[in-house]
C-alpha cells in the first residue's frame, strides 16, 4: 500500500540555520503531496502542497518540490526562526474514485534555539 | 466559521466503558475524516464520510468502533468496551471536495486516556 517515510527527529537547529527534512513516498498512482505542521498545543495545519510532478509548493519561507523520479518531497527553509519550532508531517493523498484520505509520515520534531 | 471543532478535548475513562466523541466540520465541507494519532506517530486514517455516507473504513476500525454523520453535518465516533490500546488522540478533519490537493482542515483533537 501507499506509504510515506520521513527523516526521524528530533532536529535541533540554531536560528537562521538551513533546514532540510527529507520525505519519500511509495504510491501506485499519482498522489498529491503535502506538508502539515503542528505547533505546540495546536491542531495540524497545512503548510504547503504540490499536486503534480515538478510542482513546487511554498509558504512562510518553506519550499518543497514534487520529484517523481526520486519519489521525494523534501521540505527546506533557508533561515529558520524560533517560531518554526513544531512537528512537521509529510503526507500524500491518492485521489481516485472515492478516495482522498491522507497518509502521513511519523513526523519530525524541529526545535530552533535562539 | 471558526474551523473544525471537536468535543471533548480530553476524556479519561475506565477500561470497558463506552465513549463518544463529536466533530463539527466547517459548515460547507462535504467530506469528513476521522484519524487516530498515537505518541510519536503520524495520524492514521480511520474512516471518512461524503455527506452522510460512510464510504471507507480502515482495518484499524475494529467492530468496537462506530462512526456516524447524520444529515451530513456533525459526526460522532463511538468506542465501545474501551481498551488501554485505544488511548490516543482522535482527530477529525473536513474538506470541501476530493479534488487533487484539496486541503483538509483539522480540529485540535480529542485526547482519550483509558485507565
Amino acid at each position: 500500500g501507499d506509504s510515506v517515510t520521513q527523516m526521524e527527529g528530533p532536529v535541533t537547529l540554531s536560528e537562521e540555520a538551513f533546514l532540510t527534512i527529507n520525505c519519500t513516498y511509495t504510491a501506485t498512482g499519482y498522489p498529491s503531496l503535502f506538508w502539515y505542521v503542528q505547533y505546540p498545543g495546536e491542531g495540524l495545519q497545512l503548510l504547503l502542497k504540490a499536486t503534480k510532478a515538478d510542482d513546487k509548493g511554498s509558504n512562510k519561507g518553506f519550499e518543497a518540490t514534487y520529484r517523481k523520479e526520486t519519489t521525494s518531497f523534501h521540505l527546506e527553509k533557508g533561515s529558520v526562526q524560533v517560531s518554526d519550532s513544531a512537528v512537521y508531517f509529510c503526507a500524500l493523498s491518492e485521489v481516485s474514485g472515492s478516495q482522498g484520505n491522507l497518509i502521513f509520515g511519523k513526523g519530525t520534531k524541529l526545535s530552533v534555539k535562539p | 466559521d471558526t474551523g473544525v471543532s471537536q468535543d471533548p478535548r480530553h476524556k479519561i475513562t475506565k477500561r470497558g466503558q463506552n465513549v463518544t466523541f463529536r466533530c463539527d466540520p466547517i459548515s460547507e465541507h462535504n467530506r469528513l475524516y476521522w484519524y487516530r494519532q498515537t505518541l510519536g506517530q503520524g495520524p492514521e486514517f480511520l474512516t471518512y464520510f461524503q455527506n452522510e455516507a460512510q464510504l471507507e473504513k480502515s482495518r484499524l476500525l475494529s467492530d468496537r468502533f462506530s462512526a456516524e454523520r447524520p444529515k451530513g453535518s456533525f459526526s460522532t465516533l463511538e468506542i465501545q468496551r474501551t481498551e488501554q490500546g485505544d488511548s490516543a488522540m482522535y482527530l477529525c478533519a473536513s474538506s470541501l471536495q476530493a479534488a487533487p490537493g484539496a486541503e483538509a482542515f483539522f480540529g485540535q483533537g480529542t485526547r482519550l486516556t483509558v485507565v
